[in-house]
């Protein structure tokens, strides 16, 4: 069945960096976009970046754009986030999701992962 | 404060029904589809309406979506106690090239 696995998440201290990573399985990963997507305790779902199936195109949220790189290895079925600069306001849950089209639309969310921890604290 | 406007709360008895309303602007939902996630507490969010009102197989027909304009709607029926959660709605703005979120609907039944 669809499988989307986060992990990599813990603890950083605010300036720190922290890689995410996504491991996929049951189904062709090189056909689908993907996504990260976070929670923060008290607020609602945020949507941080989204790459294509080839790994050329990218989209990111202005809380993250510049911070947060996003990039995806088809060979191994696996998506990374890679997260500099961290600060407080980044402690979260943060989801991988298989996804499709999304700017070419229609666009959804289909398949998420149960989610990684992310705390940014001293 | 997010894009997309959801009500923060709704409630209703168990067996009865529920809508839940998206609203937004002509660069996200009146140009884009409309989807819908519910998040149980300590789950995975899930996928419940996709393309403004198709359900991905497993999901019954008490849920239901639909879309006018720059407003969509998530429909409940026949509430259960196990539909207690986060309910968000989501599409892409072609005006920010960014996905969006709703703030989220807490249902409680």
């Amino acid at each position: 069945q669809v499988q989307v696995v986060e992990s990599g998440g813990g603890l950083v201290k605010p300036g720190g960096s922290l890689r995410l990573s996504c491991a996929a399985s049951g189904f062709t990963f090189s056909d689908y976009y993907m996504s990260w997507i976070r929670l923060a305790s008290g607020k609602g779902l945020e949507w941080l970046s989204s790459i294509d199936t080839s790994g050329h195109t990218r989209f990111y949220a202005d809380s993250v754009k510049g911070r947060f790189t996003l990039s995806r290895d088809n060979a191994d079925n696996s998506l990374s986030l890679q997260m500099n600069s961290l600060r407080a306001d980044d402690t979260a849950i943060y989801y991988c999701a298989r996804s499709q089209a999304m700017w070419e639309l229609p666009g959804r969310l289909d398949s998420w992962g149960q989610g990684a921890l992310v705390t940014v604290s001293s | 404060q997010s894009v997309l406007t959801q009500p923060p709360s709704v409630s209703a008895a168990p067996g009865q029904k529920v809508t839940i309303s998206c609203s937004g602007s002509s660069s996200n939902i009146g140009d884009s589809y409309v989807s819908w996630y519910q998040h149980l507490p300590g789950a995975a969010p899930k996928l419940l309406i996709y393309d403004n009102n198709k359900r991905p197989s497993g999901i019954p027909d008490r849920f239901s979506g639909s879309k006018s304009g720059t407003s969509a709607t998530l429909g409940i029926t026949g509430l259960q106690t196990g539909d207690e959660a986060d309910y968000y709605c989501g599409t892409w703005d072609n005006g920010l090239s960014v996905w969006l979120f709703g703030g989220g609907t807490k249902l409680t039944v």
